[in-house]
């Protein structure tokens, strides 16, 4: 595709609710990243991809948290039993190649509520 | 733990005025990247700086990189309002890939 597109773009979840969240990188795309922004602040690195290995999960707050990229290509963020401080936008990111000096290209992000 | 601090956090110009954002960094990295983030919009790259000394310019907007100081700045000339946005650098971990971001620069500039 022409970007990193995510879904949905905005989320609203009841607390304890499960929610998944949708990222289609770049095709090719080797390297997938997700990232947590809470508002007025910077991106908070969560999981790393490389291809469908999940190589760093480091950043996932809690084993509420579940990502997967079965087959290289889109990646799901699961989320469950959702509690108010899970509320923040989540980025998708992905780049070419495994590299660590390329660029990374953003998705729109979901913006998650619970309340 | 590697930290990373950018000043002013809020910025407030005039159009045609000069600034500088600063970004400090507080462990060993050659690697440092700015973005830009517009309300409710996704993070644009606006330079990758792989290297101490590096210069990079875009239009009005001109980033450096002093590893040695482990500080990075974001120079911008005679500001115009479409620049208006949150600005955020981010060090990429020498030992890894993981990107560890400032709290980003508001900047607002005034027609």
């Amino acid at each position: 595709g022409a970007g990193v597109s995510q879904s949905p773009r905005y989320k609203v979840a009841k607390r304890g609710q499960d929610v998944a969240l949708r990222c289609d990188p770049i095709s090719g795309h080797v390297s997938l990243f997700w990232y947590q922004q809470a508002l007025g602040q910077g991106p908070e690195f969560l999981t790393y991809f490389q291809n469908e290995a999940q190589l760093d999960k480091s950043g996932l707050p809690s084993d509420r948290f579940f990502a997967e990229r079965p087959e290289g290509s889109v990646s799901t963020l699961k989320i469950q039993r959702t509690q108010q401080e899970d509320s923040a936008v989540y980025l998708c990111a992905s780049r070419p190649g495994g590299a660590t000096n390329e660029k990374l290209f953003f998705g729109s992000g979901t913006q998650l509520s619970v309340l | 733990e590697l930290k990373v601090e950018q000043n002013p956090l809020f910025l407030s110009m005039q159009e045609g005025k000069n600034y500088t954002i600063y970004c400090n960094y507080s462990t060993t990295s050659d690697r440092l990247y700015w973005y830009r983030q517009d309300p409710g919009k996704s993070l644009e790259s606006l330079f990758v700086l792989l290297s101490n000394g590096a210069v990079k310019q875009e239009g009005r907007l001109m980033a450096s990189l002093d590893t040695k100081a482990r500080l990075s700045t974001l120079h911008i000339t005679a500001a115009v309002h479409d620049l208006s946005a949150t600005y955020f650098c981010a060090v990429e971990l020498d030992s890894n890939y993981q990107l560890i971001w400032g709290a980003g620069t508001k900047l607002i500039i005034k027609p």
